[in-house]
């Protein structure tokens, strides 16, 4: 099975940066992708890492280490709609195929 | 408008009842997923489709079955409801990037309360 950890909560200011890390443990490795989630609304997709190194979209940069079965997304310059949970998951190798969501973390962004 | 609907938004019913939740989608993707989401427990997945053929269970099945009634259509049933199954349910659809990456898009949402 599959079994991912990541901070229940984050708290940062405005324009600061932040990193929120993940650790994950899969039989088999596809990739590693990030979702935000904004007070109970849909999961949006944010990133995806399948080789190792910095992925960069903006103000959003993740991270993936596959020897060390550990990623992150960095989160600068940020701003208060930023506040929202963030999920990391991984995709499996095997039949199914299916992601797997870590609990979450919770990001607030204080003014 | 929303590529992957949910009706209904909200849901109060009552311990024992037959209820649905129907999920639609426009994007033409073959797979999708029904998810649960409790607080501090993130997403954990029900049922998956990958065609309309093709159903298979999740990490938390039992309580629940569902239906592929077209390629659009993924419907979730809890045939005899329970107050543990008061939830936030998602359903999504996915499909694969160039690099292999699935990427799932989500439903609103449905908020089932069981009284």
């Amino acid at each position: 099975g599959q079994s991912l950890e990541q901070p229940s909560e984050v708290t940062a200011v405005e324009g600061a940066i932040v990193q929120i890390n993940c650790t994950y443990q899969t039989s088999g490795f596809y990739g590693l992708s990030w979702y935000q989630q904004h007070d109970g609304g849909a999961p949006t997709f944010l990133s995806y890492n399948a080789l190792d190194g910095l992925e960069e979209t903006g103000r959003f940069s993740s991270f993936l280490s596959r020897s060390d079965s550990y990623g992150y997304l960095l989160l600068q310059e940020l701003q208060m709609k930023d506040s929202a949970s963030y999920f990391c998951a991984v995709r499996a190798s095997g039949s199914a195929r299916q992601l797997t969501f870590g609990s979450g973390t919770q990001l607030t962004v204080l003014p | 408008d929303a590529d992957v609907t949910q009706t209904p938004r909200n849901r109060i019913t009552k311990t024992g009842k037959r209820i649905m939740l129907e999920c639609s989608q426009t994007k033409g993707h073959d797979r999708m997923y029904w998810y649960r989401q409790d607080p501090g427990l993130g997403l954990r997945l029900i049922y998956y489709s990958f065609d309309v053929k093709d159903i298979n269970k999740g990490e938390i099945s039992d309580g629940y079955s569902v239906s592929r009634q077209a390629q659009a259509k993924f419907s979730l049933s809890l045939e005899s409801a329970i107050p543990n199954q008061t939830a936030l349910y998602f359903c999504a659809t996915s499909d694969f990037g160039s690099l292999g990456q699935e990427t799932q898009y989500f439903g609103p949402g449905t908020r089932l309360l069981v009284l």
